[in-house]
C-alpha cells in the first residue's frame, strides 16, 4: 500500500519567511509524529499526534514551530520567521496505535533557509 | 550523556564478514527498541524491531541486554548493499505518548 508522503521535498526559503510543510501518514495509522534531521546528525522528535489526544509538543525547539493535524490524518508543520539554523530534512513517521508498533518515515522535506 | 548513542564508525568490512555494533540507552525505563538503516539523503527505513530473547532476520542479528542497557545489530555475510548508516531507536513508555529517541547512527561501508 501507499506509505507516508510528504510535500514539498524540498524547499529554499528566505530567513524570515514562513513555511508550511505537509505529511500524509498511511491509511489507517492513527499516531503521527514529526522529526527533523540535520545534516550529519541524528533525529531529532519535535511533536507527536495520537488519535484525538492533545499532542506532546515537547520536541518543538521554540515557539515559531507549530503543527496540527485535521481530521485525525493529515498534518502540517508551519515554522515561522525561519532561520538558518531551521535548515534541515523534516521527517514526518505513521504508526498504528500503541507502544509496540513500528514507525514509518516519508521520504522528507529538505529545508534550506538563506 | 546521550539518551541513546552509538559508535559513528566507520566500520569498514570487507565483503563476506560479519560486523556487530552496539547502541547504549540511559533510561532503564526505555520499553521497545528498533534498528533503522538509513541511506544517504534517503528517510530511514525499519530494518527490524528487537526483542528481549533477541531475534534474527536472515544475515541480520539483533540483541537486547538489559542488565547493561544496550542493544546490537550483527551482520553476517555482509554484501556491498548494507553499506548505510544504522540508526538504534528506543521509545520510553509515558503518558504522553511514544517518541522514538534515536541514536545517532553507525557508518557501516562494505568493500569488495
Amino acid at each position: 500500500g501507499a506509505g507516508v508522503s510528504q510535500s514539498p521535498s524540498n524547499k529554499v526559503t528566505e530567513k524570515g519567511k514562513d513555511v508550511e510543510l505537509r505529511c500524509d501518514p498511511i491509511s489507517g495509522h492513527t499516531a503521527l509524529y514529526w522529526y527533523r534531521q540535520s545534516l550529519g546528525q541524528g533525529l531529532e522528535f519535535l511533536i507527536y499526534f495520537q488519535g484525538n489526544s492533545a499532542p506532546d509538543k515537547s520536541g518543538l525547539p521554540s515557539d515559531r514551530f507549530s503543527a496540527e493535524r485535521t481530521g485525525g490524518s493529515v498534518s502540517t508543520l508551519t515554522i515561522q520567521r525561519t532561520q538558518q539554523e531551521d535548515s534541515a530534512v523534516y521527517l514526518c513517521a505513521s504508526s498504528r496505535s500503541g507502544a509496540v508498533y513500528e514507525q514509518y518515515f516519508g521520504p522528507g522535506t529538505r529545508l534550506t533557509v538563506t | 550523556r546521550k539518551e541513546v548513542e552509538q559508535d559513528p564508525g566507520p566500520f569498514n568490512v570487507p565483503e563476506g564478514a560479519t560486523v556487530a555494533f552496539n547502541c547504549t540507552y540511559s533510561n532503564s525505563a526505555s520499553q521497545s527498541f528498533f534498528w533503522y538503516r538509513q541511506d544517504c539523503r534517503k528517510e530511514p527505513k525499519l530494518l527490524m524491531s528487537v526483542y528481549s530473547s533477541g531475534n534474527e532476520d536472515g544475515r541480520f542479528t539483533a540483541q537486547l541486554n538489559r542488565a547493561s542497557q544496550y542493544i546490537s545489530l550483527l551482520i553476517r555475510d555482509s554484501k556491498l548493499s548494507d553499506s548505510a548508516t544504522y540508526l538504534c531507536a528506543v521509545r520510553e513508555i509515558k503518558a504522553a505518548g511514544n517518541k522514538l529517541t534515536f541514536g545517532g547512527g553507525t557508518r557501516v561501508l562494505v568493500k569488495p
